[in-house]
This record gives C-alpha cells, structure tokens and sequence, in this order.
C-alpha cells in the first residue's frame, strides 16, 4: 500500500493564483521529496526536506513539513501554464537498522493551470 | 552532463516471455533504482543497486530482478511476464547511496503486455 495520500488528487487553477497540495504519510521517515511529472514522462525533482527541518523553498515553491502530524505541503505560488503536471510526495523512510534510500510515493495530484 | 538514458523506450511482449530493461545512470552516480508506475498502484518501489550490489527492494515477486554493472549502468528483468505488468518502468540514479538525496529519474521504458 502507498505510504502517502495526496490531497486533492486533481487542482485546477488559472494563471497567476497559488496553488497548495498535501501530502499525508504514515511512518518514520528521513525526509520527504516532492517531484513532478508531465504526461508520462520521467520524474524531475523539485525539493527535499529532512525530517528535522520545518520549511524550505526554492524559487515559487515552498515546502513544509509537519512530522508530529506526518504531513506536507506544496505551495507554488504565480502559478503558470507550464505548471501543469502531477505532483507527488515521496517519503524516504526509514526501515531496518536506520536505512534509507527507499521511496515511497503518494499517488499525486494533478494540477492544471489554465492560461 | 547528459541525463539518465533509457532503453528501450517502448516494448510489446507477450505473455510469458521475458524482458530486459537497461538503464544508464548520470555519469559519476552510483546508486540505481528502479520503480514501476501503473494507473491502479501508481509509483512504486522494485529495488536499489549501488556498487553492483542490491541494497534495497520492494514487495515484487521473484520474476522481477536486476543488476548493476561495473560502469553503473543496471539492467532489470521481468521473466514469465503477467498482462500486470504493463506498466511505465523508471530508473533513478544518485549520486551515493539513495538515502538522504534527490534521485534523477530517466525518461522510463513503457512496456505493454498483450
């Protein structure tokens, strides 16, 4: 079963407004990666943030991280038409003697932006 | 540097046969993983190969293995294939061990089982 459950599983928005998606995951994790993917195609990666930090950003995205309520948020603000894509969390979490490296994926939301 | 590459890009197999899915990582990287993405179960985990040893793997049955090569490079095989494995297989790499950092996925491999 998927670790983490994205909320809402399709956004659409025009041009210019922000956009916010959540993501809900159910163990322990290292950190949480958000990734976008267009139409099938391989996934980019937009953000990491480890378990012991709270926010990141990285140009109109912004990222939070809620550990006591095992939850995420993705915020992209000055939404574009190239924004378009879906949207997943990945939780890298911990399993065994502290090991990493597995992802585990929500099942994404999928964000339209209207020009 | 150039990206993870991927080959094939599409393949059809009946079922019953087998297949073989390569992947080349970005040049300096390490650590490959491979996931499978299908409309019903989404994205999810196969394994982890770093220095030509599996690391990591995911709840897959036994048809479902890999390799790592000295260059890094892995290949992943699906043998006595199911109609449920139509799917799109991606491979990720990263620079060390998967842990802890981004991983940089390739364009994927769509394979269709009739």
């Amino acid at each position: 079963s998927q670790q983490g459950e994205e909320d809402p599983q399709a956004l659409s928005i025009q041009e210019g407004e922000n956009a916010t998606m959540n993501c809900s995951y159910k163990t322990s994790i290292n950190n949480l990666q958000w990734y976008r993917q267009n139409s099938g195609r391989g996934l980019v990666h937009l953000i990491l943030i480890r378990s012991n930090e709270r926010e990141k950003h990285s140009g109109r995205l912004r990222v939070t991280l809620d550990t006591s309520k095992k939850s995420s948020s993705l915020l992209i603000t000055a939404s574009r038409a190239a924004d378009t894509a879906s949207y997943f969390c990945a939780t890298d979490v911990l399993w065994g003697s502290g090991n990493t490296g597995k992802l585990i994926f929500g099942q994404g939301t999928t964000l339209q932006v209207k020009p | 540097k150039a990206g993870v590459t991927q080959t094939p890009r599409y393949l059809i197999k009946t079922r019953g046969q087998q297949v073989t899915l390569s992947c080349s990582p970005i040049s300096g990287h390490r650590s490959v993983s491979w996931y499978q993405q299908t409309p019903g179960q989404g994205l999810q985990f196969l394994f982890e190969y770093f220095s030509e040893t599996q690391r990591n793997k995911g709840n897959f049955p036994g048809r479902f293995s890999g390799r790592q090569f000295s260059n890094s490079r892995s290949e992943m095989n699906v043998s006595t294939l199911e109609l449920g494995d139509s799917a799109l297989y991606l491979c990720a790499s990263s620079l060390g061990l998967a842990g802890g950092r981004e991983q940089y996925f390739g364009p994927g491999t769509r394979l269709t089982v009739t």
